[in-house]
């Protein structure tokens, strides 16, 4: 099956921009998807990115396709305590399905 | 954007038992969704694809006769947990497929369903 890779935990301050780091292997990926966990909550979509683009901007958050290294990433651009929360990165290639990563913990601090 | 709800949020039921948990998309019509378990601190798992008016297909690993998925309407997935063990208590999520302006394709998560098995 296709693998994904995050690093597990992001500790970053307040106001500081964050970054979240994903890995992929899966060449036939159509879609690359970021989503958003809180404690005890369902998974909220924050953004994608198809994979004929490098990049992508919406308001705070910027995603960066290398499609060549099969690298993603995900900025946040002053990080509150609202961000707070688990994110996971997630590769659909035509059947539909999403592979997950394990999940990057981020920890904002005052 | 889209809305998925799941009930229960949460249930506690005793080992033999069987729990039934509904997907619904509020706002949209799904004819797939997926059903997902989560262990803690971990990703989450796909358990199986649910096809309205077929049968669900499942991932390698996961038993059909134990864990019963129907997919009655567009709008409605059921997941039912029969003979519950202890070992099955877990997160269960649902989503919903869907398809975004511009041909995107989606999925749109419920949230979750923690069940604990006596």
């Amino acid at each position: 099956g296709e693998d994904v890779e995050q690093s597990l935990f992001l500790s970053v301050r307040e106001g500081d921009s964050s970054v979240i780091n994903c890995t992929y292997t899966d060449s036939s990926s159509t879609y690359l998807y970021w989503y958003k966990q809180e404690p005890g909550a369902g998974l909220q979509l924050l953004t994608y990115i198809f994979s004929n683009m490098d990049m992508k901007q919406d308001q705070r958050l910027t995603v960066l396709l290398n499609k060549k290294d099969k690298h993603l990433s995900l900025r946040i651009a002053d990080t509150q305590t609202g961000d707070s929360a688990i994110y996971f990165c997630a590769e659909s290639a035509n059947d539909y399905k999403l592979s997950f990563g394990a999940g990057t913990t981020v920890t904002v601090r005052a | 954007g889209a809305v998925v709800s799941q009930h229960p949020s949460w249930v506690i039921c005793k080992s033999g038992t069987s729990v039934k948990i509904e997907c619904r998309s509020l706002d949209f019509q799904a004819t797939t969704m997926f059903w997902y378990r989560q262990f803690p601190k971990q990703s989450l798992m796909l358990m199986a694809t649910s096809n309205e008016g077929s049968k669900a297909t499942y991932e390698q690993g996961v038993e059909k006769d134990k864990f019963l998925i129907n997919h009655a309407s567009l709008t409605l997935s059921t997941l039912t947990v029969t003979s519950a063990h202890p070992e099955d208590s877990s997160f269960y999520i649902c989503s919903a497929r869907a398809v975004l302006a511009g041909g995107t394709d989606t999925q749109y998560f419920g949230p979750g369903t923690r069940l604990t098995v006596l």
